[in-house]
């Protein structure tokens, strides 16, 4: 089974300033088949990032993600203050074929 | 543009079965996947499981014995049916389609309690 484990569970900074969230799988995962949510408070998810570094419609480029493998991160280069929400990441294609990440809240200091 | 919208009872008595419903507006539920996620409150999401338009499934190995997934195309929706609940299964139902989930709908919950 594949686990996706995110780090940190919490991250507190300032607008402006720049995320580094982690998303570690147990098993390789294609980058094709990766990808990452925002969610706010009494809202569906929003997709981010498909195929580990493409950007959906609509995304800002402050919002990137990278990596392969085992690995992935999602970067917000400078936080607004709309981005203070809990982000997730997905994979699928492995089994089960659909799993997200605990998830990483990313709040004001 | 294409909308999802589950509908079902917000209460469901423990040990008895869940049944919510997902209907597809402004598009065919044809030639995707559609999938079911929950979030208890407070919690991170969990794949509940999916079905084709043609009525292959897969679902969660933790929920299988419990969970039956159903399409009527006719009608443009898909329906979870989750059996013998406990207060555990007290979340936020979502249906989305594909595996990029760019569609969710708005969510539903679904408290179990007597």
């Amino acid at each position: 089974e594949s686990v996706l484990t995110q780090s940190p569970g919490t991250l507190s900074l300032s607008p402006g300033e720049r995320a580094t969230l982690s998303c570690r799988a147990s098993q390789s995962v294609s980058s094709t088949y990766l990808t990452w949510y925002q969610q706010k408070p009494g809202q569906a998810p929003r997709l981010l990032i498909y195929g580990a570094s493409s950007r959906a419609t609509g995304i800002p480029d402050r919002f990137s993600g990278s990596g392969s493998g085992t690995d992935f991160t999602l970067t917000i280069s400078r936080l607004e203050p709309e981005d203070f929400a809990v982000y997730y990441c997905q994979q699928y294609g492995s089994s089960p074929p659909v799993t997200f990440g605990g998830g990483t809240k990313v709040e004001i200091k | 543009q294409v909308q999802l919208q589950e509908s079902g009872p917000g209460l469901v008595k423990p040990s008895e079965t869940l049944s919510l419903t997902c209907t597809v507006s402004g598009g065919s539920i044809s030639t995707y996947y559609w999938n079911w996620i929950r979030q208890p409150p407070g919690k991170g999401l969990e794949w509940i499981g999916y079905i084709y338009d043609s009525g292959s499934t897969n679902y969660n190995p933790s929920l299988k014995s419990r969970v039956t997934i159903s399409v009527d195309t006719s009608k443009n929706q898909f329906s979870l049916k989750l059996r013998s609940v406990t207060a555990a299964d007290t979340a936020v139902y979502y249906c989305a389609r594909d595996f990029t989930m760019v569609l969710w709908g708005q969510g539903t919950l679904v408290t179990v309690s007597s």
